[in-house]
């Protein structure tokens, strides 16, 4: 089945560092993209929606200044927190989807910890 | 605008019972729905979905759901479960297919010898 691979699945740093996260598609293309997060014990939030080669479709409250997304390739996708601060720990969450009406496939999401 | 209610933060049975998990959305257009598990610390896989026809799913590891447009409901069902089977499950609806999910705030199954 398709896999999507999310690194790193843990990130432990300190209040004002900015932390990438990737997110790809290994056997199939990603025309979209989707960044989630997720507090403890709550359901997933839609962060942004992205397409490949074009700007990502920020949800409500999200700051896209913030949490910068990027979707350069069909394989590809990365959320850049940055400035993190202790607020912004939490479990974030990608999915991707192929071309036409196909599901979307989650990665094993990542554990950021701002300390 | 779509919303997912699942009124149950937690359901605990014992190992080899049956359970139910409930799960009721509101929507104004037909929809799409799917139900996810989530175990510790690793991201959703897709347990069914339901997108027309047979009211009547089923999807992977022995589960099965209805869904009932009267009752706007999509309850998922284990005749028997395992210990294995304790995660996290999220239902979720989407009016486009699988483009923009809105998931319901899960329920917990705890299984227990």
């Amino acid at each position: 089945g398709a896999v999507v691979s999310q690194h790193p699945s843990r990130v432990i740093c300190k209040s004002g560092t900015s932390v990438k996260i990737e997110c790809r598609s290994l056997d199939f293309q990603a025309t979209t993209m989707f960044w989630y997060r997720q507090f403890p014990k709550q359901s997933l939030m839609l962060m942004a929606t992205s397409n490949e080669g074009s700007k990502a479709t920020y949800e409500q409250g999200v700051e896209k200044d913030k949490f910068l997304i990027n979707h350069a390739s069909l394989t590809l996708s990365t959320l850049t927190v940055t400035s993190a601060h202790p607020e912004d720990s939490s479990f974030y969450i990608c999915s991707a989807r192929g071309v036409g009406n196909q599901p979307q496939h989650f990665g094993d999401g990542t554990r950021l910890s701002i300390l | 605008a779509q919303s997912v209610t699942q009124l149950d933060s937690q359901v605990p049975v014992f190992e080899e019972a049956p359970v139910e998990l409930r799960c009721n959305y509101s929507s104004s257009v037909s929809v799409y729905l799917f139900w996810y598990v989530q175990y510790p610390n690793q991201g959703l896989q897709l347990l069914l979905k339901y997108l027309s026809g047979s009211t009547l799913v089923k999807g992977i590891n022995g589960f099965e759901a209805e869904f009932n447009k009267s009752q706007t409901s999509f309850h998922l069902r284990k005749p028997s479960v395992h210990i294995s089977d304790t995660a996290e499950y999220f239902c979720a609806v989407s009016e486009t297919g699988y483009s923009t999910l809105t998931f319901g705030k899960g329920t917990m199954l705890l299984v227990s010898p």
